[in-house]
């Protein structure tokens, strides 16, 4: 069965260090967001992007964080620099166009969890 | 503006009981999907249902049943017979259909433990 795979899986930096996320969507899926979930909270979605292009980033704390899809298939979350506020899973999901359409169903990875102390 | 309410934090239950996780939704949108995800230690998130708002007809799978209410913007969810492998936090979920690319708008999620 077709996967999200999103890495590493665990990270712990310190404060004030770079931290860079990794995500691979379904193949196909032209629609792929970043989600931030803050311990025992909901996801909250930091941005999305359709092909390469980034749709919405209006969650996305820019003086900080950045993200790409340069070819249109996987993409890179980063921060920098990491802040202790900034400890949280951070979600990789996948929609195809078509099927967001029909149904709004996203495809979600195992997550990146992330430790800034 | 979206939004999902979870009113329940935390639910604690003894194996075999039933449990009803509760689910409030706001939306002005007259199509919409409503979600249900599981995630258990592992982090990852789990589909358990979606429903299209036109379809009201309440849904059983297994020990799962979900009970979606338009007239008073819920969508509950039911754990019959509750095990011990259904402690998990379980998150309410919604999503403008007509953009096609609406991202989920998340409730803050229900801590679940099933005591054995």
């Amino acid at each position: 069965e077709a996967e999200v795979a999103q890495s590493p899986r665990y990270k712990i930096t310190e404060k004030s260090q770079a931290v860079a996320f990794w995500c691979d969507p379904i193949s196909g899926h032209a629609t792929l967001y970043w989600y931030r979930q803050i311990l025992g909270q909901g996801p909250e979605l930091l941005v999305q992007f359709q092909d390469e292009s980034v749709v919405d980033d209006s969650q996305l704390p820019k003086d900080r964080f950045s993200a790409e899809r340069l070819k249109g298939v996987d993409s890179t979350l980063k921060i920098q620099p990491a802040e202790l506020g900034d400890s949280a899973m951070y979600l990789c999901a996948s929609s195809s166009r078509g099927l967001a359409r029909l149904t709004g169903e996203l495809f979600f990875g195992e997550g990146s969890r992330l430790t800034v102390l | 503006a979206q939004k999902v309410t979870q009113a329940q934090t935390e639910i604690s239950v003894v194996e075999k009981e039933d449990v009803t996780l509760d689910c409030v939704y706001e939306t002005r949108d007259t199509t919409y999907y409503l979600f249900w995800y599981k995630q258990p230690p592992s982090g990852e998130l789990v589909f358990l249902i979606r429903r299209n708002s036109f379809d009201e007809q309440n849904e059983i799978s297994g020990r799962y049943s979900w009970n979606f209410q338009k007239s008073t913007s819920s969508f509950n969810f039911t754990i019959t017979a509750s095990q011990v492998v259904d402690s998990a936090v379980y998150f309410c979920a919604l999503s403008d259909h007509l953009s096609g690319n609406t991202p989920l708008v998340f409730g803050k999620g229900t801590r679940l433990s099933v005591i054995a």
